[in-house]
């Protein structure tokens, strides 16, 4: 799997726009790029998935470059409840075990 | 659709005991993996079961068991405790093959 890079911790207001960047240098041809998000004492939750170019939801948007080896998690107008740890993670769909592989996340603030 | 429930909540023991943590799937998932979280850290990937069978595994030693029953529930087995087994112990479910792995509230384990 891909090893990932992002930013230890982010600080932010209610109502900005949060973009938390993801390096991951030695992509594979087949890796997704999946974004997590934890709130403490709970499981992470799922927030969004892309390949390549953009993808978004109701949650956030996910912006990947053409070679890959970054990707840019974009939250519009966060409000406090946003406030939690957010991780990256690079890895392929396979039969033999789709093993998450979590590095140590970005801990986002947001402040009133 | 019932999320992934976990039981207990909190459970401390003593060095050396052995711990059975238990897991419930979320409706229509046909697979479930385990994490062990520290405090502090991103989730570390335990192993994952399919078809009743472990399906892929990470750096565990072999105290570290599990089953997964007909219904998809499923068990983590922790023998010889270590004070360093103290970590909220996360289960996921999700779909074979699936990144999108739904996890349940976890565990947290206090070895004394």
């Amino acid at each position: 799997l891909a090893k990932t890079t992002q930013p230890i911790s982010m600080d932010s207001y209610e109502g900005q726009e949060v973009n938390i960047t993801c390096s991951h240098n030695n992509i594979a041809t087949n890796d997704y790029i999946t974004w997590y998000q934890q709130f403490p004492s709970q499981g992470p939750r799922f927030i969004i998935q892309g390949y390549k170019t953009k993808v978004t939801n109701e949650v956030a948007s996910l912006f990947i470059p053409a070679d890959r080896k970054s990707s840019t998690l974009s939250l519009p107008r966060v409000s406090l409840s946003d406030t939690a740890v957010y991780y990256c993670l690079v890895g392929a769909y396979n039969n033999a075990g789709n093993m998450l592989t979590f590095g140590g996340g970005t801990r986002l603030m947001v402040k009133p | 659709e019932t999320g992934v429930t976990q039981s207990p909540t909190h459970l401390i023991k003593t060095r050396g005991q052995q711990v059975t943590l238990r897991c419930s799937s979320q409706s229509g998932h046909n697979t479930v993996s385990w994490y062990q979280q520290a405090l502090g850290q991103g989730p570390q990937f335990i192993f994952q079961y399919y078809r009743e069978e472990e399906n892929g595994r990470g750096n565990f030693p072999p105290r570290f068991s599990g089953l997964q029953f007909p219904n998809y529930s499923s068990e983590l087995n922790v023998n010889a405790l270590e004070l360093d087994d103290s970590a909220l112990y996360l289960c996921a479910s999700s779909f074979k093959g699936s990144y999108e792995q739904y996890f349940g509230p976890g565990t947290r384990l206090t070895v004394t």
